[in-house]
């Protein structure tokens, strides 16, 4: 049962546009969401947080909002460029503690 | 800063077969996780541990067990290997709880049983 989904396996943007990358949960206890993004043969890196007393928060050209009547975040990137291309995860935990983790979105960034 | 190390980075095991996966922090860290990534699936936790001595279940723990002696590493034993435990193998650590700062992963394992 997967309780963190990101429904869209890929997605290709053009350099210097943005990248939206979505992520939906279905657990409402969830209070501490994650992004972080995953180049080949290496482990995940951490990007960004948001806890749920919160509905943005924003570090450079990455910004997280957070909607939690619909349960859904979304990570954007502007403007997006070529190293940004890499596998995108979104993680949810109750208060911090288990972190559930979402399929993963592959991103391509065109140049 | 060498952050978390797996070893080894890859390795093919026959069905029944026994090995332990090393996982080494050097960040004084007190919590550890074991994830695995199963191909199209997002990271399950296995296990994980708030300090020395200190263990617990993660979503899929059957067929594994941890232990942590040291605050730096958390061994992950894959006792009577099987097919089903093909998958990539993370281990990280933070420095709290509430992963403030996010977890810091190793490169990984990738795990073959045939």
């Amino acid at each position: 049962d997967q309780q963190v989904k990101q429904n869209s396996p890929s997605l290709s943007v053009q350099e210097g546009r943005i990248s939206i990358l979505n992520c939906d949960y279905t657990n409402s206890m969830f209070d501490y969401f994650l992004w972080y993004k995953k180049y080949p043969a290496e482990g995940p890196t951490f990007l960004i947080s948001i806890s749920s007393i919160k509905d943005k928060n924003e570090d450079g050209r990455f910004t997280v909002f957070l909607n939690k009547s619909a349960k859904h975040l979304s990570l954007h990137i502007v403007p997006s460029q070529p190293g940004d291309s890499a596998v995108y995860f979104c993680a949810a935990s109750v208060s911090g503690n288990q972190f559930y983790f979402g399929t993963g979105t592959s991103l391509t960034v065109i140049p | 800063n060498a952050g978390v190390t797996q070893t080894p980075k890859f390795r093919i095991l026959k069905i029944g077969q026994s090995m332990t996966l090393q996982c080494t922090q050097d960040m004084n860290h007190n919590y550890m996780y074991w994830y695995r990534q199963d191909p199209g699936m997002g990271l399950k936790l296995i296990y994980y541990s708030v300090g020395a001595g200190i263990t617990d279940k993660g979503e899929v723990p059957n067929g594994y067990n941890v232990s942590r002696s040291t605050t730096e590493d958390f061994p992950l034993r894959l006792e009577l290997a099987a097919p089903s435990q093909t998958s990539v193998y993370f281990c990280a650590s933070s420095s709290s709880t509430w992963g403030n700062y996010g977890y810091t992963f190793g490169s990984g394992t990738r795990l073959t049983v045939v």
